[in-house]
């Protein structure tokens, strides 16, 4: 079976600071990666996602996420935070199938 | 274009009765998910639809729920004889038939179900 965990439930960074929102992965297969954001009264929308391409993933709004399999990790970063990304941030595992297992999520806050 | 809509957003009922969620993907997917959300927790999956076939179910959805997808586009999700344990919020995702397994998916804002 396939898991995700999702480090600090609750992350506050300042404004300009770098974001760094920890995820790691179990998976029998190699997996695929997601992040997953969820902005208040929204729906999830995909940030970025790892296919076994390359390792250092880009995705939208500045953020990219390296898959380091010796470490079983998909963290994500930004490197000047803005106030505009304030949500909630899930981390998701596939195993190449058709269903997603996320993780518990990481509320980001960014302080002026 | 729209994008995956859920119908009610909210609902609040009593025990014991039966509430339906409507979810319409958008149109060119033929893939449809619904994904349950408590809080704190990240989505759980629950069960999707290729088309009007439901190819999985999680252990999670007892006999107490039911989704159809009729006719391909829309789906349904009922929950009968609710109890307090089912508030949650409800999830609609779809994703396009050329996503293949990468597990890319749409998600719609969410049906929240209240449970007295």
């Amino acid at each position: 079976a396939q898991s995700v965990t999702q480090l600090g439930s609750h992350v506050s960074v300042s404004e300009g600071a770098l974001v760094l929102l920890r995820c790691n992965y179990s998976s029998s297969v190699p997996p695929y990666l997601f992040w997953y954001v969820q902005y208040p009264n929204q729906g999830l929308q995909l940030l970025l996602k790892y296919t076994s391409a390359a390792t250092l993933v880009k995705g939208i709004n500045g953020f990219e996420a390296e898959f380091k399999k010796s470490e079983t990790s998909f963290h994500l970063t930004k490197p000047s935070a803005h106030m505009s990304d304030a949500a909630e941030y899930f981390c998701a595992v596939s195993d190449q199938g058709e269903k997603l297992t996320f993780g518990t999520g990481t509320r980001l806050t960014i302080i002026p | 274009d729209t994008g995956v809509s859920q119908d009610p957003r909210h609902k609040i009922t009593k025990r014991g009765q039966n509430v339906t969620f409507r979810c319409d993907p958008i149109s060119e997917h033929n893939r449809l998910y619904w994904y349950r959300q408590t809080l704190g927790q990240g989505p759980e999956f629950l069960t999707y639809f290729q088309n009007e076939a439901q190819l999985e179910k999680s252990r999670l959805l007892s006999d107490r729920f039911s989704a159809e997808r009729p006719k391909g586009s829309f789906s349904t999700l009922e929950i009968q004889r609710t109890e307090q344990g089912d508030s949650a919020m409800y999830l609609c995702a779809s994703s396009p038939r050329n996503s293949g397994n990468t597990g890319e998916l749409f998600f719609g804002e969410g049906s929240r179900l209240t449970v007295l």
